[in-house]
């Protein structure tokens, strides 16, 4: 069965630090991916997709990640963290064949300090 | 402004009161989808809709009713809500079920149950 696992629930940060939120997937079809991020009291909001292509993707507010298919994973990375950037991230893998179905990760709480 | 709006935010009910939780969107969508959020197990889907009058379980539908009679509304109905069912519910809508259109969520249903 395919699955998204991202490995930290809670990553805490400095600001100005460079962070990494780790996602990996299984799966044995193609996929598509995606990273949401979810402000408090706040729906989620897409953040970058991976659909084809380049592997390395980049998003809104200096997120990129990278598709790295032999090691079935999707990390998420910025090199500069605001305090602002404090939110829920969710990894979310889509799968050929099943137009439409996400399956998300367990999500991973940033948590940026001063 | 384009919105998926859910109401009520935060509800709390006993056991076996029937509810409604409604959700609405002003683009236009094909697609809405009902998730429920829970720590740990991330986003699970309970329900999807592709048109109007065509609805289709998602991964965790037991408990759950949806209807979609208007192509901009789908509530989420619990006929007989349980204290499994407490939880962060979640609306969105897409143009279509395909990965080039992202989800747009709305900000959410805090639901207890006791």
């Amino acid at each position: 069965a395919q699955s998204v696992t991202q490995l930290d629930s809670q990553v805490p940060v400095f600001e100005e630090a460079p962070v990494e939120l780790r996602c990996n997937y299984s799966s044995s079809v193609s996929v598509y991916l995606f990273w949401y991020v979810q402000y408090p009291n706040q729906g989620l909001q897409l953040l970058l997709k991976y659909l084809s292509g380049s592997t390395l993707v980049k998003g809104i507010n200096g997120f990129e990640a990278e598709f790295n298919k032999s090691q079935t994973s999707f990390h998420l990375r910025k090199p500069s963290v605001h305090i602002s950037d404090t939110a829920g991230y969710f990894c979310a893998v889509g799968l050929s064949g099943n137009t439409g179905k996400l399956i998300f990760g367990q999500g991973t709480t940033l948590q940026v300090k001063p | 402004e384009a919105q998926v709006t859910q109401n009520p935010r935060y509800l709390i009910t006993v056991t076996g009161k029937k509810l409604t939780v409604t959700c609405s969107q002003n683009m236009n969508h094909e697609y809405m989808s009902w998730y429920r959020q829970d720590p740990g197990l991330g986003l699970r889907q309970i329900y999807y809709s592709m048109n109007v009058e065509v609805t289709d379980k998602g991964d965790v539908p037991e408990g759950y009713k949806v209807s979609r009679k208007e192509k901009r509304n789908f509530p989420l109905i619990l006929e007989s809500p349980s204290p499994n069912q407490t939880s962060l519910y979640f609306c969105a809508s897409s143009p279509d079920r395909g990965y080039n259109s992202p989800l747009h969520f709305g900000n959410g249903t805090r639901l207890t149950v006791t």
